[in-house]
């Protein structure tokens, strides 16, 4: 069946220091990949997403790039901030529409000053 | 774009006492809709999704219950609340482009 994993946090980091997200998922067919964020006390909001590999989706200095060769949707940020502090969920939607989204477990990162 | 309408916000019960949990969604006819819960510190746990009216998959068992009487009303119900049901529930609805829209969610304790 379908499946995302995800790297295990929390992850604690310096402001300004660079970030990645591991996420590599099982499906079948060519599934879309989306990065969600949810901040403290609040519902998800779409960071960002990808539809077809090699299609790399970017948002608030946030990137991923859908490789389908390694299965993967790594999300990478540059240079984080102290407001990125939240829990970031790699997601999965099967290419067919009446199979439901299959998310990672989230990551939850921290920066601090 | 779609809006996901969900309440109460926040809410305390009793353990023993009953449950409705409603999300209603705009901007869109047909969704797939979803309801999610979040203990604290963890990932999101899918309790039930539904392709349609009066079509609810049960992904958990549980003493939970869904609802969809209205292709765009989605409810979450229990007859008799367990201190396990605490926690934060999320309505989402799946959009055309694959993407899941998610309301404000609904903080619940049972005490």
């Amino acid at each position: 069946g379908n499946s995302v994993t995800q790297m295990e946090g929390p992850v604690t980091l310096s402001e300004e220091a660079f970030l990645t997200i591991n996420c590599t998922y099982t499906a079948t067919g060519y599934p879309s990949l989306f990065w969600y964020v949810q901040y403290p006390g609040e519902g998800l909001q779409l960071l960002l997403k990808a539809t077809k590999a090699d299609d790399k989706g970017s948002n608030k200095g946030f990137e991923a790039t859908y490789r389908k060769e390694t299965t993967s949707f790594h999300l990478e940020k540059g240079s984080v901030q102290v407001s990125d502090s939240a829990v970031y969920f790699c997601a999965l939607s099967p290419e067919t529409s009446y199979d439901k989204v299959i998310f990672g477990p989230g990551t939850s990162l921290s920066v601090i000053p | 774009s779609q809006t996901i309408h969900q309440w109460p916000a926040t809410l305390v019960q009793p353990v023993g006492s009953p449950l409705s949990l409603e999300c209603t969604v705009e901007g869109t006819s047909n969704p797939n809709l979803y309801w999610y819960r979040q203990a604290a510190g963890r990932g999101l746990q899918l309790l039930f999704y539904s392709v349609g009216i009066g079509q609810i998959s049960s992904e958990v068992p549980q003493n939970l219950s869904a609802s969809r009487p209205q292709d765009r009303q989605f409810i979450l119900s229990s007859k008799k609340l367990l201190l396990s049901d605490s926690g934060f529930y999320l309505c989402s609805a799946h959009a055309g482009t694959g993407e899941l829209f998610f309301g404000e969610g609904s903080r619940l304790t049972v005490l």
